[in-house]
């Protein structure tokens, strides 16, 4: 079956610090990459996303580039904010040859700590 | 304009009781979800419904039973409710079966005691 891996938190760094968050997959077909942020009391709120291989996903100065080859979707940002302090999901949906698709399957989640 | 609304927000009751939560969403979408959080803050989808069929029915107890009157809505009937059932509930919609991403709700803090 699917499964998503990503580093266990919480991550605990200082202000305008260089982030990463790694993330890694199986999947058998042709999955869809997702990063997902949930800040405290909320929802899920979709950050990024990439569809294909190679493909960039960036919003709010994160970024994440899909790779096939190592089956890793790594979140990154150059200079993290006190704001960013949230929990972090990576996420797979995959797109099947004949049609349709499963719902989504998310890793366990990483606290990211951002102190002033 | 909230998109995927859910209500209530918190749910506190007693076990063996029946619950229900309801979701509705805004966004014209086809397709719509279940996921339940763990007090560890793992998400695992419970259901999914599009165009009020039952696309996908992961391993759930019956105890859980979704019900979609429209496309618009979405909602969690849990009968006797059991300690394990304390959870967060989120409600997510996409506009089909295809097209991730999907749009969540604030969720649904379940406290059985």
């Amino acid at each position: 079956g699917n499964s998503v891996t990503q580093m266990e938190g919480p991550v605990t760094l200082s202000e305008e610090a260089f982030l990463t968050i790694n993330c890694t997959y199986t999947a058998t077909g042709y999955p869809s990459l997702f990063w997902y942020v949930q800040y405290p009391g909320e929802g899920l709120q979709l950050l990024l996303k990439a569809t294909k291989a190679d493909d960039k996903g960036s919003n709010k100065g994160f970024e994440a580039t899909y790779r096939k080859e190592t089956t890793s979707f790594h979140l990154e940002k150059g200079s993290v904010q006190v704001s960013d302090s949230a929990v972090y999901f990576c996420a797979l949906s995959e797109t099947y040859s004949g049609g349709g698709a499963d719902g989504l399957t998310f890793g366990k989640g990483t606290h990211l700590i951002i102190q002033p | 304009d909230t998109a995927v609304s859910q209500t209530p927000k918190y749910l506190v009751t007693q076990m063996g009781n029946d619950k229900s939560i309801k979701c509705e969403q805004n966004l014209g979408h086809d397709t719509m979800y279940w996921y339940k959080q763990d007090s560890k803050k793992f998400l695992k989808i419970m259901f999914s419904y599009n165009n009020k069929e039952l696309i996908i029915n992961e391993t759930v107890p019956n105890r859980f039973s979704p019900k979609s009157p429209d496309k618009a809505h979405l909602n969690l009937h849990i009968n006797s409710l059991e300690l394990g059932d304390s959870a967060v509930y989120f409600c997510a919609s996409s506009q089909d079966l295809l097209d991730q991403p999907q749009h969540f709700g604030d969720g649904t803090r379940l406290s059985i005691l």
